[in-house]
């Protein structure tokens, strides 16, 4: 079974551009999140999807982030226009069930992170 | 609010040697998800394990074993034996009981590096 795929690994953008990472998640997970790790601090939380939904986005940064996840697949989140502090590792994951049950299925699966540098 | 530290940043071992890494946390929560994390030089996040709150029993797998402890407010992680192959770094992480609580609060990680 393939894991969580992300694209693409690094991107290295100028203060001002456009930049859209891709996820695809496990197949059959309906929820899907982003994280981020800025340079040697915790990994924070961004978004989470159930199927093409937002559950919760408080996390996101500002307005300059948007993620999307048309058809309940594969999820983008484009930063707009990229800004020096936006750089960090973004991590995306998936799970078969929500958080709060207790149930086997709510681990999250993380991809292997794109790294993106804006200079 | 959720807070994890792990305040060893980087720990060094001779191979075979046993190592320690600790995880403590902060939530007000009384029903709460702990997990361990590793991240191997190819970058993604390996789940290693998840306990839930109400169960304090400790875990072994292999070399790798976990002390959860409610009234220290830790989760320590021991790998017996390491190997180079358990250079990483490992995140402890932490997730509210409630329903509909679905992110992970990771600590800043520790970096073990296994020298042979």
């Amino acid at each position: 079974e393939a894991g969580v795929t992300q694209f693409p690994s690094h991107s290295v953008i100028e203060k001002g551009q456009t930049v859209t990472l891709r996820c695809d998640p496990i197949s059959g997970h309906d929820n899907l999140y982003w994280y981020r790790r800025v340079m040697g601090k915790e990994i924070k939380f961004l978004l989470h999807f159930v199927k093409e939904s937002k559950q919760d986005e408080s996390g996101m940064p500002n307005n300059r982030f948007l993620a999307e996840r048309t058809g309940g697949t594969y999820s983008t989140l484009k930063v707009q226009p990229a800004e020096l502090e936006d750089s960090g590792v973004y991590f995306c994951a998936s799970s078969q069930r929500g958080g709060g049950e207790l149930l086997v299925g709510n681990e999250q699966f993380f991809g292997p992170g794109t790294r993106l540098t804006v200079l | 609010a959720q807070k994890v530290t792990q305040a060893q940043t980087e720990i060094s071992v001779v191979e075979k040697e046993d190592v320690t890494l600790d995880c403590v946390y902060e939530t007000r929560d009384t029903t709460y998800y702990l997990f361990w994390y590793k991240q191997p030089p190819s970058g993604e996040l390996v789940f290693l394990i998840r306990r839930n709150s109400f169960d304090e029993q400790n875990e072994i797998s292999g070399r790798y074993s976990w002390n959860f402890q409610k009234s220290t407010s830790s989760f320590n992680f021991t790998i017996t034996a390491s190997q180079v192959v358990d250079s990483a770094v490992y995140f402890c992480a932490l997730r509210r009981g409630q329903t509909g609580a679905n992110n992970l609060f990771f600590g800043t990680g520790t970096r073990l590096t296994v020298i042979p």
